[in-house]
């Protein structure tokens, strides 16, 4: 079975500081794992996606995200944070067919 | 990119009857979409796999005849609350994915109330 566990439901961060959002997995088979970004009362946006390539992902919005199979984790990062990436991310991962188990998710605000 | 639309984006319905909420893929074939419910400050839970041209897969737990899911189409996928009670309220979600693509889209979302 896979899982999903994102450390830390809240996390609070200044502007222009160093954004790092925590993920781990659990899966018998080689993943594909994404992260999306949900804003109040909307549905979600990928942000990007691991699905076997480069184990260093970029996605939209200066994020990226390291895949590390040794550690079963995929955190997602952001050099500098800016207000507008206050929202809801959420880590995910899936075998093959789409259907995606999601982590709890992990609130962002970020202070100026 | 790829869009997937979802109608109502908002719904209020009484406690007893059906509403029927639609997701479409605008741009793309999709033969397999998922919807999901959230609840506030939650995360998304999968209910059910929506085929193309066959019966949905429901996840344990999930009540096939009160979460009646139709895929008639491969642009159209429906879910239909039966009987709705004030506990069905919450944001549900449907995905999609494209045909031979690994990328999910999802869809705006669809707040239900029932009162």
């Amino acid at each position: 079975a896979q899982s999903v566990t994102q450390l830390g439901s809240h996390v609070s961060v200044s502007e222009g500081a160093l954004v790092l959002l925590r993920c781990n997995y659990s899966s018998s088979v080689p993943p594909y794992l994404f992260w999306y970004v949900q804003y109040p009362n909307q549905g979600l946006q990928l942000l990007l996606k691991y699905t076997s390539a480069a184990t260093l992902v970029k996605g939209i919005n200066g994020f990226e995200a390291e895949f590390k199979k040794s550690e079963t984790s995929f955190h997602l990062t952001k050099p500098s944070a800016h207000m507008s990436d206050a929202a809801e991310y959420f880590c995910a991962v899936s075998h093959t067919g789409g259907k995606l188990i999601f982590g709890q998710g992990t609130e962002l605000s970020v202070k100026p | 990119g790829a869009v997937v639309s979802q109608h109502p984006s908002r719904v209020i319905c009484k406690s007893g009857t059906s509403v029927k909420i639609e997701c479409r893929s605008l741009d793309f074939q999709a033969t397999t979409m998922f919807w999901y419910r959230q609840f506030p400050k939650q995360s998304l839970m999968l209910m059910a796999t929506s085929n193309e041209g066959s019966k949905a897969t429901y996840e344990q737990g999930v009540e096939k005849d009160k979460f009646l899911i139709n895929h008639a189409s491969l642009t159209l996928s429906t879910l239909t609350v039966t009987s709705a009670h004030p506990e069905d309220s919450s944001f549900y979600i449907c995905s999609a994915r494209a045909s031979g693509e690994d990328t999910i889209y999802f869809g705006e979302g669809s707040w239900l109330t029932v009162v």
